[in-house]
């Protein structure tokens, strides 16, 4: 199986901040990485497919990057409405695999 | 609209059996793919398996935890999905989410349920 890890973990960041996160797989995936937003008690969202696809609704402030093993995805100016827990997946082989999660919490 | 509703969860005893459905409304189910995707409670997500349409021959994949145990299935004249779960263990705890898998060119896991939640206890 693909193993997918993300870091950090959890990260604090204010509003406007530019917030990174990563996610790297243990074999390359080529581009297929994609990344899903959650808040609490809500069920997942798609963000970005395909590495740098930004889902339709998705504002424009995300964007993903990467290729082979790491990837990217950015907040480019962190809104009160984007605190909340972000996954990758790789959707190369099955099982499809989750990496652990990054929560964004406020500063 | 466009949504996906699960049903069926609740609190069954370890070693029992629950089947959740999923209905699917504002899209063709039949000419969708489909999955079912779980998170344990404060836990992160765990993809379940996978099926894909009739028309492309119907093929399900499952996650090795939960092979042998669920079974996917579907029933194109009602729009709904199902997941059978047989010889719940405790560790089958979680919320169930049924999703929409989009495929060729791109492949990810696209409309999500709200999710219903299993819990496996005696």
């Amino acid at each position: 199986d693909i193993q997918m890890t993300q870091s950090p973990s959890s990260l604090s960041a204010s509003v406007g901040d530019r917030v990174t996160i990563t996610c790297r797989a243990s074999q390359s995936i080529r581009s297929y990485l994609n990344w899903y937003q959650q808040k609490p008690g809500k069920a997942p969202q798609l963000l970005i497919y395909s590495t740098f696809n930004v889902q339709s609704g998705v504002p424009s402030r995300f964007s993903g990057s990467g290729s082979g093993t790491d990837f990217t995805l950015t907040i480019s100016s962190l809104q009160p409405e984007d605190f909340a827990n972000y996954y990758c997946q790789q959707s190369k082989d099955f099982p499809l695999t989750f990496g652990g999660g990054t929560k964004v919490e406020i500063k | 609209e466009v949504q996906l509703v699960e049903s069926g969860g609740g609190l069954i005893m370890p070693g029992g059996s629950l089947r959740l459905s999923c209905v699917a409304s504002g899209f063709t189910f039949s000419n969708t793919y489909m999955s079912w995707v779980r998170q344990a409670p404060g836990e992160g997500l765990e993809w379940v398996g996978r099926t894909r349409t009739k028309a492309d021959g119907g093929t399900i994949e499952y996650a090795a935890p939960v092979k042998g145990r669920f079974t996917i299935s579907r029933d194109d004249s009602k729009n709904t999905l199902y997941l059978q779960m047989d010889s719940l263990k405790t560790e089958d705890t979680a919320v169930y989410y049924c999703t929409t898998y989009s495929h060729s060119p791109y492949y990810y896991l696209g409309l999500w349920g709200r999710g219903t939640l299993v819990t496996v206890s005696s």
